[in-house]
């Protein structure tokens, strides 16, 4: 089943900050980021896997709450070329390794 | 490391036509993924090739297919295309820690560039 992300556009001045949810209704083995600009391929940010880690790359950082099934991507001091879709991939209980991913959420950040 | 590379990057064929994609992994890398994207429906899976062999399947019809040789090349095929099939064809490659369930769920993925069909 589809993750849901929340929320679906958000526009940004540069130097604010935005919060990405990620959410599914299964038990999670991991939560895998990537950014994708338009015309490109996605790009991996980070995985975070059940036990509640938080893991940071420069000022993007995102958490796993394995209770709610639940991620947050944080993007602190927004700069310009944070801009794109990010996506939310899920990996869930089961033998099969498969990765599903949310619609995305929409970031713009202007000058 | 040379990245993961799609061909062709551009399609366009008519209704009722098959179309082949052509998807080349990092090297060394031996899982190979395939997505489909479109607006409505954002990233969806359609399989997963790991030595030559399927191992994982999405939910679309038969009429995609895809396959995996021996130097982890894949190619996917969608067979008497619909106007639905219109979309950015992806693949993504992977280097799996052996085994299944939880030591497989770490595998980050590396996307190529894509392929874009459309289907008039």
């Amino acid at each position: 089943q589809q993750p849901v992300q929340s929320p679906q556009a958000v526009i940004l001045r540069e130097g604010e900050d935005a919060v990405i949810n990620c959410s599914s209704s299964k038990a999670l083995y991991s939560v895998h980021w990537y950014r994708q600009k338009h015309g490109e391929a996605p790009v991996f940010l980070m995985i975070l896997l059940k036990g509640g880690e938080q893991k940071g790359h420069d000022k993007i950082s995102a958490s796993f709450n394995e209770k709610k099934q639940q991620s947050s991507l944080y993007l602190t001091a927004s700069q310009l070329s944070y801009s794109g879709t990010y996506f939310c991939g899920t990996v869930s209980g089961g033998s099969n390794y498969k990765l599903t991913f949310g619609k995305g959420t929409l970031l713009t950040v202007n000058p | 490391k040379a990245g993961v590379t799609q061909t062709p990057r551009y399609l366009i064929k008519t209704r009722g036509q098959q179309v082949t994609l052509s998807c080349s992994p990092i090297s060394g890398h031996r899982s190979v993924s395939w997505y489909q994207q479109t607006p409505g429906q954002g990233l969806q899976f359609l399989f997963e090739y790991f030595s030559e062999t399927q191992r994982n399947k999405g939910n679309f019809p038969g009429r995609f297919s895809g396959r995996q040789f021996s130097n982890s090349r894949s190619e996917m095929n969608v067979s008497t295309l619909e106007l639905g099939d219109s979309a950015l064809y992806l693949c993504a490659s992977s280097h799996p820690r052996p085994g299944q369930g939880d030591s497989r769920s770490t595998d980050t993925q590396y996307f190529g560039p894509g392929t874009r069909l459309t289907v008039l």
